[in-house]
């Protein structure tokens, strides 16, 4: 079956920290991938994508993802996190034109 | 775009009372989705339609839950009765056409005391 998991559910960062967060899928054949953010109260927002080309994805806010098909892994990072990175990021995959399937999410804390 | 819609963003009601909620999906995306998101289960999809048809709705958790689409602009999701352990916030996101990602509304936080 078609999966995306997530390693950590909580991390904690203090502010200009690297930050990388763990992402797995399982799909066969062609694969699509997400990271999307969910800050305190708010809806989900894309961060980036990955459908083909290029393994390493730039998005917005400064992240990025690389695709590693090797390992099955699309991990999330950004070299300095702020504190208005306080969010819960998802990662998110998707087969052809499957339903996306979201990970647990990851809920990060920047500490000032 | 005002992106995709949803009303009301909060609603409280009681126990056995009907619930509505109401989205607004892109204009010219052709795929609906419904999730419920809860602290416990995450992120669940609960039905999804492609050009106003619903397509699998094993998502749905009971017979309370009823979802619909009568055209390419506007969905509903039903909760009749409601109940406490419906409290979540409930998404609608839509996607066009290809394998894109979703755009999600605000979603609605409900609250079933």
């Amino acid at each position: 079956a078609q999966s995306v998991s997530q390693h950590n559910h909580h991390v904690i960062l203090s502010e200009a920290a690297s930050l990388e967060l763990g992402c797995n899928y399982s799909y066969g054949g062609t694969v699509n991938l997400f990271w999307y953010v969910q800050y305190p109260g708010q809806h989900l927002q894309l961060l980036l994508k990955y459908f083909s080309g290029d393994p390493l994805v730039k998005g917005i806010k400064g992240f990025e993802a690389e695709f590693i098909k090797s390992k099955f892994s699309f991990n999330l990072r950004k070299p300095s996190v702020q504190w208005s990175d306080t969010a819960e990021y998802f990662c998110a995959g998707t087969s052809g034109y499957s339903t996306l399937t979201f990970g647990k999410g990851t809920m990060l804390l920047v500490s000032p | 775009d005002a992106g995709v819609i949803q009303s009301p963003r909060h609603e409280v009601t009681e126990m056995g009372q009907e619930v509505t909620l109401r989205c607004k999906p892109i204009s010219g995306h052709n795929s609906l989705f419904w999730y419920r998101q809860t602290m416990m289960r995450g992120l669940e999809l609960l039905i999804y339609f492609n050009n106003n048809v619903p397509i699998d709705d094993s998502g749905m958790p009971e017979d309370r839950f009823s979802a619909k689409m009568p055209n390419a602009s506007f969905s509903t999701l039903k909760i009749q009765p409601s109940e406490p352990r419906d409290s979540a916030v409930y998404f609608c996101a839509s996607r066009g056409q290809g394998p894109e990602g979703y755009t999600f509304g605000s979603g609605t936080r409900l609250t079933v005391v």
